[in-house]
């Protein structure tokens, strides 16, 4: 099984500061067939359930504010929200979708 | 509007069963995988399982295979988690996701399954 470590475990950032958040796979998610990176975030805010912001490492999806950067490669994974709004108070999640078994983070949670 | 209904949770003894089901609409059903993600409470989220369009292929995270089963209705436009010999640590809120082939991408708004004596 992929083994998906997050850090940190949670932050606190100030409002139109730059949040970081770090995710690294226990082994490689970049397939060699088509070169893209099988790895997804989530934004989980209380009270509701999760939503997709990014797949394939750094693919927005539509709607998600670009202030929401999704960046790296291979085994090694950063979720930048650029500019901290009120509104991005959660915990964030990265996922492999590269194969069964389906694997999360353990989740940061990011305060103001 | 994309819509993912769960039902069917509460509470049950341990051992006992349940389960689950979620109704789809807004979407071609027969065009996405389906998912089931949990979250214990105070815990993070776990994959759970999942089956392909046309039910050829499911797959179980270690700790569910032998008790729980996945299944589709394409013609009702429908999931399904059966869970037997549930367990204390089986709790959680149950999520019903479509899934862009592994990719999580849509998510219901969950049905909290309890376990306990």
């Amino acid at each position: 099984d992929i083994v998906m470590t997050q850090s940190p475990d949670s932050l606190a950032v100030s409002l139109g500061e730059r949040a970081t958040i770090n995710c690294k796979s226990s082994q490689s998610v970049l397939s060699k067939s088509n070169n893209k990176d099988y790895l997804a975030w989530h934004q989980h805010k209380p009270g509701q359930p999760p939503k997709l912001l990014i797949s394939w490492g750094s693919t927005r999806e539509s709607g998600v504010p670009d202030r929401f950067t999704g960046s790296g490669s291979g085994t090694d994974f950063t979720l930048t929200i650029s500019s901290l709004q009120a509104e991005d108070v959660a915990v964030y999640y990265c996922q492999q979708h590269y194969g069964a078994p389906i694997t999360f983070g353990g989740g940061t949670k990011v305060e103001i | 509007e994309v819509q993912l209904v769960e039902s069917g949770g509460g509470l049950v003894q341990p051992g006992g069963s349940l389960r689950l089901s979620c109704a789809v609409s807004g979407f071609t059903f027969t065009s996405y995988w389906m998912h089931w993600v949990r979250q214990a409470p105070g815990k993070g989220l776990e994959w759970v399982a999942n089956i392909n369009q046309d039910v050829s292929e499911q797959y179980y995270m270690d700790s569910v295979k032998g008790r729980f089963t996945i299944s589709r209705d394409n013609a009702k436009n429908s999931l399904f988690l059966q869970m037997n010999s549930l367990r204390v640590d089986d709790t959680a809120v149950y999520y019903c996701v479509r899934g862009e082939g592994f990719i999580a991408n849509y998510w219901g708004k969950g049905a909290l399954v309890t376990v306990s004596s």
